[in-house]
C-alpha cells in the first residue's frame, strides 16, 4: 500500500494563477480531508468529504474548491491564488468506520504564491 | 469538541521518559483523547487514543486522570527521532464527519 499520496510535492504560483492539488489513497477509506498548515501553526481543516459524492466546508474554505472524484481521489483547487494561500497542504483519510478513526496523512504539498 | 491546552515546548534527555501533559477540562463523556505527532515537514502520525482507562501500545502510553480533565502522553525511552510536535486532540466519535481540530501542540526536543 502506498497509503495517502499527494502531487505535486512543491509548487510556486503567481498571484491569480490557478492549480489543482491531487490526493489519492489506496486503503479503501470512506472519508478524506484537506488541511493547510501555516508556519508555526497547527493544521486547519479546509474541506472534507465524509463519503464518496459528498463534500463539506471546514474552518477555512474561502478561496478553495474540492472534488471527490471517486472513493480514492479528493482534489483541492485554487481558482485564483493569493499570497495568503502560501502554506503546506496535507491530505488525509480515515481508517475504516470504527474507533479509533485514525487519520492517515499524506506527505504534503508545499505551495508558494508570489 | 472540547479544547485542549498544552505547553508550547519541552526538552527531554535521550533515553529518558518524556511526559507530555494536556489539559482538557471541558471534555464531555463521549469524547476521546487522541495524540498525534508531526516530525518536521511530514504529515501528522497517529500515536494513541483513550476514553477513560490508561492505554499502552508499541509507541507510547496514555494516562488519563480519573476526572478525565487532563492526560499525559509518555514516551518511555525517548530517542532523537522522537523530536516532533505532539498534538493532543479531544473529539467525539459521533457523526459522520470524524474531524480533528489541531491546536499548536508541544514541540518536544530530545537532547543527546
Amino acid at each position: 500500500n502506498a497509503g495517502v499520496t499527494q502531487t505535486p510535492k512543491f509548487q510556486v504560483l503567481k498571484t491569480g494563477q490557478s492549480m489543482t492539488l491531487q490526493c489519492a489513497q489506496d486503503m479503501n477509506h470512506n472519508s478524506m480531508y484537506w488541511y493547510r498548515q501555516d508556519p508555526g501553526m497547527g493544521l486547519r481543516l479546509i474541506y472534507y468529504s465524509a463519503s464518496e459524492g459528498t463534500t463539506d466546508k471546514g474552518e477555512v474554505p474561502n478561496g478553495y474548491n474540492v472534488s471527490r472524484l471517486n472513493k480514492r481521489e479528493f482534489s483541492l483547487r485554487l481558482e485564483s491564488a493569493a499570497p495568503s494561500q502560501t502554506s503546506v497542504y496535507f491530505c488525509a483519510s480515515i481508517r475504516a468506520s470504527s474507533i479509533p478513526y485514525e487519520q492517515y496523512f499524506g506527505p504534503g504539498t508545499r505551495l508558494t504564491v508570489t | 469538541d472540547a479544547k485542549t491546552t498544552q505547553p508550547p515546548s519541552m526538552d527531554c534527555a535521550e533515553g529518558r521518559a518524556a511526559n507530555l501533559p494536556c489539559n482538557h477540562s471541558t471534555i464531555s463523556g463521549n469524547e476521546y483523547v487522541y495524540w498525534y505527532r508531526q516530525i518536521h515537514s511530514q504529515g501528522p502520525q497517529y500515536i494513541i487514543h483513550g476514553l477513560k482507562n490508561n492505554e499502552t501500545n508499541e509507541m507510547a502510553s496514555l494516562i488519563i486522570t480519573e476526572d478525565r480533565k487532563s492526560s499525559t502522553l509518555i514516551l518511555p525511552h525517548a530517542t532523537l527521532r522522537d523530536t516532533a510536535v505532539y498534538y493532543c486532540i479531544v473529539r467525539s466519535t459521533g457523526g459522520a464527519t470524524n474531524k480533528l481540530i489541531f491546536g499548536t501542540g508541544t514541540l518536544l526536543a530530545v537532547q543527546p
